[in-house]
């Protein structure tokens, strides 16, 4: 089974600072890779889905790039309201693994 | 509006059984794919299960032969029926909704499961 690791655990940035977020495949997913939202306290929400396409109603300053084994999301000026854990998840096929998450918070 | 809305979460003894319910609206239950995903406290999302449209079910390693997922399209309602539950089962189960593939593209509110004594 693949397994889904995320880097950084965590970060700092300051308000309209570029944040990277990367999500590593053990094994090739093409591009059956989506990205997630958690703000504290509340439930999940879709951000990205195969690897680079945005959700309805997100906005542009999120996107998504990768294939196969490397992917990342980048949000390209930090807002207040991005204060959130960020979630990968694969889903070439079962199991539909989801990386550890990274923590961003304001610096 | 699409929503779901899961019901059934308890505080269960180790060992015990415990069904989930997902009560979808604003979409026809039949034509999606479904699924479980689960956050035990203060930790990431796992993947439980899903079941197509098909009816074809898929499970993590280590809930299967304990849980099983099953859907009443007649109803618009999707279940997980949870047995020989464990203290690691402990969590908020999310009902989830799958896009065109697995994505998910709507979540339920939770329904928090506790196992213990």
């Amino acid at each position: 089974d693949s397994q889904m690791t995320q880097s950084p655990s965590s970060l700092s940035a300051s308000v309209g600072d570029r944040v990277t977020i990367t999500c590593r495949a053990s094994q090739g997913i093409s591009n059956f890779l989506a990205w997630y939202q958690q703000k504290p306290g509340k439930v999940p929400n879709l951000l990205i889905y195969a690897a680079s396409t945005l959700q309805s109603g997100v906005p542009s300053r999120f996107s998504g790039s990768g294939s196969g084994t490397d992917f990342t999301l980048t949000i390209s000026s930090l807002q207040p309201e991005d204060v959130a854990i960020y979630y990968c998840q694969k889903y070439d096929g079962a199991p539909l693994t989801f990386g550890g998450g990274t923590k961003v918070e304001i610096k | 509006e699409v929503q779901l809305l899961e019901s059934g979460g308890d505080l269960v003894q180790p060992g015990g059984s415990l069904r989930l319910s997902c009560a979808a609206s604003g979409f026809p239950l039949s034509s999606y794919t479904m699924g479980w995903v689960r956050q035990a406290p203060g930790k990431g999302l796992e993947w439980v299960s899903d079941i197509n449209n098909r009816n074809t079910k898929t499970y993590v390693d280590s809930v299967k032969g304990r849980f099983t997922v099953s859907r009443d399209n007649s109803i618009n309602t999707l279940y997980l029926q949870m047995t020989s539950l464990r203290a690691e089962d402990t969590a908020v189960y999310y009902c989830v909704r799958a896009g065109s593939i697995s994505w998910y593209d709507c979540w339920g509110q939770g329904t928090l499961v506790t196992v213990s004594s």
